[in-house]
């Protein structure tokens, strides 16, 4: 079964880059057939996905965030990771990595999570 | 304001049976698979349901998914106290879209 685990500083200062990497385990990226995602649940709110990346590095955001958001893969790692540039305190939240439902070369949604990381923007 | 709307809270007692309501477009719901996440207090959320009524493995029988033009329901049969969670649903519009999220409480 796959597992994902989150990792990066849980403290960033405002106007600042948040970076966190997802390794993945229990399977390869490289094998490709599977979207990479990103996901961020603010404080007792909702869940709102951020992006995803495939293998071969082709990407696709969340249009509300795409300015702001990078995500990259290092296949030989087995990780993937994510950037978002000038946080400001409303990008506090926790930040889930998952790998996506997918079938004959479309995918949908999350459907294996990592456990989640908190990040916290302040100075 | 998120995309799907669902109630903010459902309740039920043990051995009831409650639906979960989600309510979409035509560009979402309408078009694409709905998917239902379950959330325990403090953990990840949990795949429940994938591709509008499809269980993973290890999720009991006792939840079921169903998808009728734009909208959505997750049923819950047997309810049981560990099932006091939050639930979401998601689908695709141009990006992964979630519901507000529904707080069950096993009464």
């Amino acid at each position: 079964q796959v597992q994902l685990q989150e990792s990066g500083p849980g403290l960033v200062k405002p106007s600042q880059t948040l970076s966190l990497t997802c390794t993945v385990s229990g399977g390869s990226i490289s094998s490709g057939g599977y979207y990479w995602s990103w996901i961020r649940q603010h404080p007792g709110k909702g869940l709102e996905w951020i992006g995803y990346i495939y293998y071969s590095g082709s990407t696709y955001y969340n249009p509300s965030l795409k300015s702001r958001v990078t995500i990259s893969v290092d296949t030989s790692k087995n990780q993937f990771s994510l950037k978002l540039s000038s946080v400001t305190a409303a990008d506090t939240a926790v930040y889930y990595c998952a790998r996506d439902d997918c079938s004959g070369g479309s995918c949908y949604s999350p459907y294996y999570w990592g456990q989640g990381t908190l990040v916290t923007v302040s100075s | 304001q998120s995309v799907l709307t669902q109630p903010p809270s459902a309740s039920g007692t043990p051995g009831q049976r409650v639906t979960i309501s989600c309510s979409g477009s035509s560009s979402n719901i309408g078009s694409n698979y709905v998917y239902w996440y379950q959330q325990l207090p403090g953990t990840a959320p949990k795949l429940l349901i994938y591709r509008n009524n499809q269980r993973p493995s290890g999720v009991p029988d006792r939840f079921s998914g169903s998808k009728s033009g734009t909208s959505a329901s997750l049923a819950i049969s047997g309810l049981r106290s560990e099932d006091e969670a939050d639930y979401y649903c998601a689908a695709w519009d141009d990006s992964v879209v979630f519901g507000g999220g529904t707080k069950l409480t096993v009464l």
